[in-house]
């Protein structure tokens, strides 16, 4: 068990619709990553927080956005869903400025 | 060009022996870090190993090395005595500093390992 928990593992749910993953990170961890892994596209940053700021912006589309609250679980929300954004979608967290980054069990998420 | 290349889709092992996966890397950071991951069929990331570009020494965690060439731009990560459990796909990712205190995490497409009783 990494200590990330991640909220819901699977979810089914229809194009055009908009879905909240939540993540709570390790115990003093202050910074949370997002991350995508589909079949085609292999395992796509998405975005990072830090205390409650981004910190860094990858793949991200517009139509997804997050963000990390006061109490430093992050939340990606994903709307207008598509097809395409069938996917295992990881959160981990790091202590800054230290190495490693432990990940959750990840949301598995199919649009239908 | 890739930030991070893993050359191997997949590999063989034979239970018992020793296997090195193999991990390129680009960047002009000088200060970066190397990580090996670890991703079971169950789907978690479990992470393995992490070099520091500043590291003298190889990182080893019990069975698990990372063999860091800097010069050659190469993180591979050896894994020693295999066991049956270790069949699973193997990410090496980057982590950057980025201006503004940002950081900038780049895995490559990684490396699917069977060991073979």
């Amino acid at each position: 068990d990494s200590g990330v928990t991640q909220t819901p593992k699977h979810l089914i749910t229809a194009t055009g619709q908009r879905v909240t993953l939540r993540c709570s990170p390790r115990s003093g961890d202050l910074s949370v990553y997002w991350y995508q892994q589909s079949l085609d596209q292999g395992l796509q940053f998405l975005i990072q927080y830090y205390n409650g700021e981004e910190r860094a912006k990858g793949n991200i589309l517009e139509r997804f956005s997050a963000q990390q609250f006061p109490d430093l679980h992050s939340e990606l929300n994903l709307s207008s869903l598509e097809l395409g954004d069938s996917a295992l979608y990881f959160c981990a967290s790091s202590v800054q400025g230290t190495t490693e980054a432990f990940f959750g069990q990840g949301t598995r998420l199919t649009v239908v | 060009a890739q930030k991070i290349t893993q050359t191997q889709p997949g590999m063989f092992v034979q239970e018992k022996e020793a296997v090195t996966l193999d991990c390129t890397y680009d960047t002009s950071d000088p200060s970066y870090g190397l990580f090996w991951y670890k991703q079971p069929s169950s789907g978690e990331m479990i992470f393995l190993i992490y070099q520091g570009s500043y590291d003298q020494q190889n990182a080893t965690e019990g069975r698990y090395s990372l063999n860091f060439q800097k010069a050659r731009k190469s993180a591979n990560l050896v894994i020693s005595a295999s066991q049956l459990g270790d069949s699973a796909m193997y990410f090496c990712a980057m982590r950057e500093a980025l201006s503004g205190g940002y950081q900038k995490v780049t895995f490559g497409t990684g490396t699917k390992l069977q060991v073979i009783p």
